[in-house]
């Protein structure tokens, strides 16, 4: 099945490390890499992480991400007000034959 | 610096076609290793990956299943840019559409995002 699938909602106080997950299956996740963007309220995505684990120049490396099997995870440590945003997956789908966005998970800071 | 800034209306009639322009700076339309992209923004939908064209010795064209029928993604060389023609609108296509530059399917620049609405 063509999806991948994120928790809608994630919080945590900060200096916290939080963790975000992201289903999928062996059509996206098994066969290729994720890449995770940052939405900040009223802004375009921004690239965050690309290949499972690198981050673009400019971004923190309280950011990092991993990937194993079908599954992966964007974690955030030293969380910061400034990260409270929306959060997508996204993975090229062999079955949709293009890409493919997590459904997106808005972290809240408290 | 690669910029993409995007025009277009924001209403258009049902039936009718969506059209919007992505004007490339920074980069050119004929780089050989990016592609320029399509993708919209809706609450129902969340982020859908349209399509994109690229240039490597000629123009190629991806489209999603989803919209494959009723899309047409073509560069403007003249003016280094690209545009976005959607067919046979319904209300379902209302989003925020943007244009993406990728690198293999890493989306690195976006433009500021156009809301249009599908509404008579």
């Amino acid at each position: 099945q063509s999806v991948l699938t994120q928790p809608p909602s994630a919080s945590g106080t900060p200096g916290q490390r939080v963790t975000i997950s992201c289903s999928g299956s062996s059509s996206n996740l098994g066969s290729h890499t994720v890449n995770w963007y940052q939405q900040l309220p009223g802004t375009a995505p921004r690239l965050l992480i690309y290949n499972n684990n690198q981050r673009p120049s400019g971004v923190p490396d309280r950011f990092s991400g991993s990937k194993s099997g079908t599954s992966g995870s964007l974690a955030i440590s030293g969380l910061q007000s400034e990260d409270e945003a929306g959060y997508y997956c996204a993975a090229w789908d062999d079955s949709l034959n293009g890409m493919l966005f997590g459904g997106g998970t808005k972290l809240t800071v408290l | 610096q690669v910029q993409l800034q995007q025009s277009g209306p924001g209403l258009v009639k049902p039936s009718q076609t969506l059209s919007l322009t992505c004007a490339i700076s920074g980069d050119s339309v004929f780089s050989n290793s990016a592609g320029w992209n399509w993708i919209r923004q809706s609450p129902s939908r969340g982020l859908e990956w349209l399509g994109r064209t690229l240039y490597r010795s000629k123009w190629y064209n991806d489209y999603a299943l989803s919209v494959k029928s009723r899309i047409t993604i073509n560069p403007d060389t003249s003016k280094n840019q690209f545009s976005l023609q959607l067919n046979s609108v319904t209300p379902e296509d209302t989003a925020v559409y943007y244009c993406a530059r990728d690198i293999g399917f890493d989306f690195d620049y976006w433009g500021q995002g156009t809301l249009v609405t599908v509404s008579s």
